[in-house]
């Protein structure tokens, strides 16, 4: 039992260049969410899914892309990288997808390390 | 806005002693708080879950309190040692149904 497995663990990248963070768990979870991680701030919430074909987007969207076209699945893209992008990102999962009243805790991924030069 | 405060500085705490950290919370009443455990290096581990209606939560030497009305929860560690040493953050679910906010963490280092 994986858990929650991102690759690559770090990328440095070029402004400009694409590239997809692959994220995969193996515990059945619904919940599936992209976070970034900047020092001195707290984890922001990128994208996020509640299941298969369905995507939503958190508090810093913009210039990321995701899909989930299975439930093990949830890959990041960034369109065009941007030193803005530089970052720590983290991929997570839980069961359930109702967070407001539920309690179920997240299980995170190793995170990648990502600068854009 | 929904805004979760924690102490940015270090905290530097002699091993054996209890140690106290705080996460502040505004404009909003969370049905419940978790706190994780962040080594570098690595991604967040869950520690505990407090809901709104406990007033205190303990799993071994951890205890977290939960005080609706002055907005805060405390963590505590007693008999804390060096491999308590990391970042340690809260998080409570945003009013929308799907999300979680984060504290920007807390570091702590437990000297010999």
């Amino acid at each position: 039992n994986a858990g929650v497995t991102q690759t690559p663990k770090f990328q440095v990248l070029k402004t400009g260049q694409s590239m997809t963070l692959q994220c995969a768990q193996d515990m059945n979870h619904e919940y599936m969410s992209w976070y970034r991680q900047d020092p001195g701030m707290g984890l922001r919430l990128i994208h996020y899914s509640v299941g298969a074909g369905i995507t939503d987007q958190g508090e810093v969207p913009n210039g990321y892309n995701v899909s989930r076209s299975t439930t093990e699945d949830f890959p990041l893209r960034l369109l065009s990288a941007a030193p803005s992008q530089t970052s720590v990102y983290f991929c997570a999962s839980s069961y359930s997808v109702s967070l407001r009243t539920g309690s179920d805790l997240a299980f995170f991924g190793q995170g990648t390390r990502l600068t854009v030069v | 806005s929904q805004k979760i405060e924690q102490n940015s500085e270090a905290l530097n705490i002699q091993e054996g002693k209890t140690a106290t950290l705080t996460c502040n919370y505004t404009n909003y009443s969370p049905a419940y708080l978790q706190w994780y455990r962040q080594d570098p290096g690595r991604g967040p581990v869950f520690l505990l879950l407090i809901r709104e209606n406990e007033k205190e939560k303990r799993k071994e030497r951890l205890k977290v309190t939960f005080d609706t009305t002055l907005k805060q929860s405390l963590f505590h560690i007693t008999a804390s040692q060096p491999a308590d040493s990391a970042t340690y953050l809260c998080a409570l679910p945003k009013d929308s149904n799907y999300q979680l906010i984060w504290g920007a963490g807390t570091k702590l280092i437990i000297k010999p």
